[in-house]
């Protein structure tokens, strides 16, 4: 069966750090990968997506960059933290198709000091 | 554009009663898949049921069912018999047929279930 990990659980980062949250998908291959932003009690707002090695889409201009150095690994990250990063932050995966859900992780809880 | 809307922000239900969360969705494309997660306190997002835009029947999964309006572009996920651990927000989402497979969120409803 597929399943989804998702890294560091919880991350505290003084203002101007760098940050690296990984994601990593086991069981399947070619899967969609998404990078998604969620303030507290608020809805998901989709960072990135990648459909293959190397193909990023961004949605939203940030600091924030996103890289798939292998099929089943996606890599958020950023060179200076600002005190709008912080959230909760969630990997998910797809095959592919409209009518596929999305699979997600149990998400990183990133604050900014 | 695309647009998922859920007009109800909180709701407080009785155990055991069902549940019916409301979600609108706008969009032009003919071919679309409408889903429904649960957020628990915890933060992880579950999946709960799916229901394509060419379904002829409404989707049913366990205590979960969609009640799919096609012409009023409505997905009303009903909860029957609520349970405590239903207390959680729940989304509704869609996605078109195209080649990104991206998902519209709605803003959620946080749903209360009271012993």
């Amino acid at each position: 069966s597929q399943t989804i990990h998702q890294w560091p659980a919880t991350l505290v980062q003084p203002v101007g750090s760098p940050l690296s949250l990984e994601c990593t998908v086991e069981g399947t291959s070619n899967p969609n990968l998404y990078w998604y932003r969620q303030a507290a009690g608020r809805g998901l707002q989709l960072l990135f997506y990648s459909v293959g090695i190397g193909q990023i889409s961004s949605e939203v201009p940030q600091n924030l960059s996103a890289s798939r150095p292998q099929d089943r690994q996606f890599i958020l990250s950023s060179k200076k933290l600002l005190l709008s990063d912080s959230g909760f932050y969630l990997c998910a995966w797809c095959k592919g198709g409209y009518n596929q859900p999305q699979h997600f992780g149990d998400g990183t809880r990133l604050s900014i000091l | 554009a695309q647009k998922i809307t859920q007009t109800q922000p909180g709701m407080f239900v009785q155990e055991k009663e069902a549940v019916t969360l409301d979600c609108t969705y706008d969009t032009s494309d003919p071919s679309y898949g409408l889903f429904w997660y649960k957020q628990p306190s915890s933060g992880e997002m579950i999946f709960l049921i799916y229901q394509g835009s060419y379904d002829q029947q409404n989707a049913t999964e366990g205590r979960y069912s969609l009640n799919f309006q096609k012409a009023r572009k409505s997905a009303n996920l009903v909860i029957s018999a609520s349970q405590l651990g239903d207390s959680a927000m729940y989304f509704c989402a869609m996605t078109l047929i195209r080649g990104d497979d991206k998902i519209i969120f709605g803003k959620g409803t946080r749903l209360h279930i009271l012993p």
